[in-house]
């Protein structure tokens, strides 16, 4: 069973539609939680970053973590067609200087359909 | 641009060869990371360098794969003796600081390895 669990779709949705997206994770000493868009061909990007359990919201992406489910999910509203992308989850843990290496889910490959 | 470059960004292996794969992180990080993105598949990591040091190569696969960065500045990940195996996105990763949360680490563009 891997550490990061996401759906890999794929996900179709019209525009101006919710999306969510979510994973779940085996390991409860994960203490950071991001989000990573990656368009085809290019590196991921950092969408949302979260320290430990709550909610955050920037603009239309609205990233959830809950800590004791070991579940966290990202919502974006108002899709557009920009928004198709693979959405990776990544985690890590707090070593405090060790090597804090990010741990992701497979990616969800998110179509936004004009 | 000032981001993370990668060379090359494309390249195709025959099965036995070996290949040098090039990371020029952004001006001043100290970390820098690899990853290996396999197709459908989300970033695994393979090692990690702050500055010269590599501190943690607990990710990379066989003897096969070999990492340095001899300046603490540009890095190459060698691959010795391509297998079908090894087709896959080599992302490099760097970052400002030695302690990284995540939230500080900017990636590159990829390259992108085929063994045929």
């Amino acid at each position: 069973q891997k550490e990061v669990e996401q759906d890999p779709g794929p996900l179709s949705v019209p525009e101006g539609a919710i999306v969510s997206l979510n994973c779940t994770y085996s390991n409860s000493a994960f203490q950071y939680f991001m989000w990573y868009r990656q368009y085809s061909r290019k590196g991921p990007e950092l969408l949302m970053y979260t320290y430990s359990s709550g909610n955050k919201e920037d603009g239309r992406f609205t990233a959830q973590v809950d800590k004791s489910s070991k579940y966290i999910s990202l919502f974006i509203r108002d899709s557009q067609p920009s928004d198709s992308a693979t959405y990776l989850c990544a985690m890590s843990l707090n070593y405090g200087g060790a090597t804090n290496k990010l741990i992701f889910g497979t990616g969800t490959l998110l179509a936004v359909q004009p | 641009g000032a981001g993370v470059s990668q060379s090359p960004r494309y390249k195709v292996a025959k099965r036995g060869q070996d290949v040098a794969l090039r990371c020029d992180p952004i001006s001043g990080h100290v970390s820098l990371f690899w990853y290996q993105q396999a197709l459908g598949q989300g970033p695994e990591f393979l090692t990690y360098f702050q500055n010269e040091a590599q501190l943690d190569k607990s990710g990379l696969p066989s003897d096969r794969f070999f990492a340095e960065r001899p300046e603490g500045s540009v890095s190459t990940l060698k691959i010795q003796r391509t297998q079908q195996e090894d087709s896959a996105v080599y992302l490099c990763a760097s970052s400002p600081w030695d302690s990284v949360s995540g939230n500080t680490i900017y990636f590159g563009e990829g390259s992108w390895l085929t063994v045929v």
